[in-house]
């Protein structure tokens, strides 16, 4: 079946720098990949998505490219701030519609 | 927009009990509605499926009877906890999903927090 994995948290920068989440999948056909960020006490917010191989998803400055022939949708950020701490989650959705989520990486940016 | 609301955003109810959760679609009509369901710094869970009208898909191991599911309008999805013990306390966030003109992306409540005690 079709699975995402992410890298374990918790993330811990400091502001200004440089983010990586990475973010593999495994799937059947050609899913559409999603980044989500969940912030405390909150639901999911979509963040960013892509639909096909080689597309770049972008949004506040976080952008993750769609990369088929490694499978991964790695988010990446250049200068993070402390309202960035949150946790992301990395999906796929597959042609059933439904979403596969990840584990989560919880971001804490310092000052 | 794709404005997804529920109510309560918390609640607290004593074991043996049951609590109603609602999530509705503001500004759209919503096909279908998920159910998912969070443990403390875990992901989300896909608890069930439910398309207007029609009984909700559940996925393994969630239990049926335990965790009834109404979706009685393109607007609005009903989530019952039936005799709530405290294992049952977690945060519940439920999506919804347009489905017209080929629109499949998931629009997230807020989620709901139910402390059983």
């Amino acid at each position: 079946g079709d699975s995402v994995t992410q890298m374990e948290g918790p993330v811990t920068l400091s502001e200004e720098a440089f983010l990586t989440i990475n973010c593999t999948y495994t799937a059947t056909g050609y899913p559409s990949l999603f980044w989500y960020v969940q912030y405390p006490g909150e639901g999911l917010q979509l963040l960013l998505k892509a639909t096909k191989a080689d597309d770049k998803g972008s949004n506040k400055g976080f952008e993750a490219t769609y990369r088929k022939e490694t499978t991964s949708f790695h988010l990446e950020k250049g200068s993070v701030q402390v309202s960035d701490s949150a946790v992301y989650f990395c999906a796929l959705r597959n042609a059933g519609n439904m979403l596969t989520f990840g584990g989560g990486t919880r971001l804490m940016v310092k000052p | 927009g794709a404005v997804v609301s529920q109510h309560p955003s918390w609640v607290i109810c004593k074991s043996g009990t049951s609590v109603k959760i609602e999530c509705r679609s503001l500004d759209f009509q919503a096909t279908t509605m998920f159910w998912y369901r969070q443990f403390p710094k875990q992901s989300l869970m896909l608890m069930a499926t439910s398309n207007e009208g029609s009984k909700a898909t559940y996925e393994q191991g969630v239990e049926k009877d335990k965790f009834l599911i109404n979706h009685a309008s393109l607007t609005l999805s009903t989530l019952t906890v039936t005799s709530a013990h405290p294992e049952d306390s977690s945060f519940y966030i439920c999506s919804a999903q347009k489905g017209a003109s080929g629109d499949y992306e998931q629009y997230f409540g807020p989620g709901t927090r139910l402390t059983v005690t």
